[in-house]
């Protein structure tokens, strides 16, 4: 079965530099979808950035890229030049084949002015 | 841009009620699913539906769950007798038909807090 491992329960960040928020995952598939969400304080969840796995590029959102490390099983979200609006939790997310979310522990994102 | 629509937005029951959770899912997807997040804890997957049956369920998703598409627009979570350890946040999402590199879209919740 698949795991998504998030180490960092916690992590802050001064306003306009940079933080990276690891995640680590197991699968025996070949082919797969990751993806990073963003939970406000009001829970919506919002997608972030996704990475498909056959692909060797890092998906990149304006302010926000992953390093993806396949053969590590690693997919870190980078977040630059934050912002106050990105305090939230961040979770990372594996899309199985049956269209199933495995979500991480999560990670809370405090920004600090 | 479209949305999922989930009401309520907050919902308090007593414990041993019946409570339904509505969606209304975007209107061109075909795939449904309901999440649940207790707080302070990760999101976890219940149930998954196509084509008006259950794709696949969880061990969460025991015999007091269920789920319906009573119309065209409609998707609802049924549980039927409350437990406190059924206070969560309920998502509802909804994908399109193909593949899932687009992931899902989510609704905005539904908090239930049973006392």
């Amino acid at each position: 079965a698949q795991t998504v491992t998030q180490s960092q329960p916690e992590m802050s960040v001064q306003e306009a530099e940079t933080v990276t928020l690891s995640c680590t995952y197991d699968t025996s598939e070949s082919d797969y979808y990751l993806f990073w969400y963003k939970q406000p304080p009001s829970r919506q969840m919002i997608l972030v950035i996704r990475q498909e796995a056959y692909k060797q590029q890092n998906a990149t959102e304006n302010r926000f890229s992953v390093n993806f490390q396949k053969a590590a099983k690693s997919f870190s979200l980078k977040i630059s030049d934050s912002q106050l609006g990105d305090a939230a939790m961040y979770f990372c997310a594996y899309l199985t084949g049956t269209y199933k979310y495995i979500f991480g522990t999560g990670t809370r994102l405090k920004v600090l002015a | 841009e479209p949305e999922v629509t989930q009401t309520p937005s907050h919902q308090v029951t007593q414990m041993g009620q019946e409570v339904i959770l509505r969606c209304v899912p975007i209107s061109n997807h075909l795939y449904f699913y309901w999440y649940r997040q207790i707080l302070g804890q990760k999101v976890e997957f219940l149930v998954s539906f196509y084509n008006n049956e259950i794709s696949e369920k969880s061990e969460i998703f025991d015999d007091q769950f269920s789920v319906e598409r009573p119309d065209g627009s409609n998707f609802t979570l049924k549980i039927r007798s409350t437990k406190l350890e059924d206070s969560a946040m309920y998502f509802c999402a909804s994908k399109e038909a193909g593949t899932g590199k687009y992931g899902y879209t989510f609704g905005s919740g539904t908090r239930l807090t049973v006392v």
